[in-house]
């Protein structure tokens, strides 16, 4: 069962860059890294997902070491609108379903 | 993209009857379905796996008879709180892996449901 730690709480100004970094010493050989972002009282949205090295979207960056026990997402220039709750997910296959175990998550605040 | 709607918002509803949730994959289907519980300022906890056609499985100590869960369609998985109480109170959320024929992308979560048992 992958488990994931992340910093409890972020603060960050607006304009800056942010990089979360979540570990996952336990993590499978077929797992991916998923993060998700997630507003009060909003179901979790999808923001990025990676296997190894680096994976960029229009949001946000991924970036995974060769041994793939962390990964860090790095949010560009953040705004007032990302603060929210960011989490890590390794799934985890038991009985043959592949689900999502939550950790703790990172709550950023983005400071103006 | 994959849409996961779920259904109500939001729920008042009086100490000892019973709620249902509904949880629908919108354009695709979805043999397996998750129901996740997150009270305030805490995390998502994984309640149970609905799986289409069969029995859900539940994690270990949450109460089956007490949150049933039915997934008799493809696009539809139902959580029922049986006989809530004040301490049922929290916030549902489901989610859904949507079909893009990649086995550990496009979980896609539902807007959750906020109950209130008064």
């Amino acid at each position: 069962l992958a488990k994931t730690t992340q910093p409890i709480s972020m603060d960050s100004y607006e304009g800056q860059e942010v990089n979360i970094t979540c570990s996952h010493n336990n993590i499978a050989t077929n797992d991916y890294i998923t993060w998700y972002q997630q507003f009060p009282s909003q179901g979790p949205r999808f923001i990025i997902q990676g296997y190894k090295t680096k994976v960029t979207n229009e949001v946000a960056s991924l970036f995974i070491p060769a041994d793939r026990k962390s990964s860090t997402l790095s949010l560009p220039r953040v705004s007032l609108s990302d603060t929210a709750v960011y989490y890590c997910l390794v799934g985890s296959t038991t009985s043959g379903t592949y689900k999502y175990i939550f950790g703790t998550g990172t709550r950023l605040k983005v400071l103006a | 993209g994959a849409v996961v709607s779920q259904h109500p918002s939001r729920v008042i509803c009086k100490s000892g009857t019973s709620v249902k949730i509904e949880c629908r994959s919108l354009d695709f289907q979805a043999t397996t379905m998750f129901w996740y519980r997150q009270f305030p300022k805490q995390s998502l906890m994984l309640m149970a796996t609905s799986n289409e056609g069969s029995k859900a499985t539940y994690e270990q100590g949450v109460e089956k008879d007490k949150f049933l869960i039915n997934h008799a369609s493809l696009t539809l998985s139902t959580l029922t709180v049986t006989s809530a109480h004040p301490e049922d109170s929290s916030f549902y959320i489901c989610s859904a892996r949507s079909p893009d024929g990649r086995a550990n992308y496009g979980y896609t979560f539902g807007s959750g449901t906020r109950l209130t048992v008064v």
